[in-house]
């Protein structure tokens, strides 16, 4: 285990249904983030949160939100998902207080289909 | 826009071959330079990262990148590879003004055959 675990690992869905993705690290650390991993393309960084303020938002579709209700937690709500949001969606965290960031901790990813 | 370009998507090498992996940032300023790697059916690991001094950096499990600011490079290396570093490798750049974020390249497989 990484230090930020992730819930569920799997996670099949309808495009209408509503689903939430979990983060939680146990680090200290005071930034979060969501990145969507699809095959053959870059991750791409989804949404950054400092000090459980959202700092970023990467034009991002409004049928994905983010919660961070605190700085251990992390969600991701789903809904009304299109097929070609199937992809691998990591958490990550790291301790950024203005100075070089030491890398982030990944969390193992949920692995989302949309059908 | 920030870039980050790893030219190569998939190399196969065999146990003991010599690897270089290629990365390039379009960026001009103060960056930090990152590689990871996924093995299969695992999560992102830090591997090495590049933050100033010495432009080559030693990482874990032998591998080694080298910082050629002049090139916006920061390949990675390992003199000679096992089957076990089959994995996806990631590089990724912080540039100097955006608190925390990384920007990631999309991946390199690298397969070595016993």
């Amino acid at each position: 285990e990484t230090g930020v675990t992730q819930t569920p690992r799997h996670l099949v869905m309808g495009m209408t249904n509503k689903k939430s993705l979990k983060c939680e690290q146990h680090l200290g650390h005071n930034a979060m983030y969501w990145y969507k991993q699809s095959a053959k393309k870059p991750l791409e960084l989804m949404f950054v949160y400092s000090l459980e303020e959202r700092v970023e938002n990467n034009s991002v579709p409004s049928r994905f939100s983010p919660e961070c209700p605190n700085s251990s937690h992390l969600f991701l709500h789903l809904h009304t998902l299109q097929p070609e949001d199937s992809a691998l969606y990591l958490c990550a965290s790291s301790q950024d207080n203005g100075t070089p960031v030491h890398g982030y901790t990944f969390g193992s990813g949920t692995r989302l289909t949309v059908v | 826009a920030q870039s980050v370009s790893q030219h190569n998507h998939h190399v196969i090498l065999s146990e003991a071959a010599s690897l270089e992996l290629g990365c390039n940032y379009s960026y001009g300023g103060t960056v930090n330079l990152f590689w990871y790697v996924q093995y299969p059916g695992q999560h992102l690991q830090l591997l090495l990262k590049y933050f100033s001094g010495d432009p080559l950096v030693k990482g874990i499990k032998g591998f080694e990148a080298e910082f050629i600011k002049s090139k916006f490079s920061f390949n990675l290396r390992k003199p000679s590879v096992q089957w076990s570093d089959t994995a996806e490798y990631f590089c990724a750049v912080r540039r100097g003004s955006t608190l925390g974020r990384l920007y990631f390249g999309r991946g390199t497989q690298l397969t070595v055959w016993p």
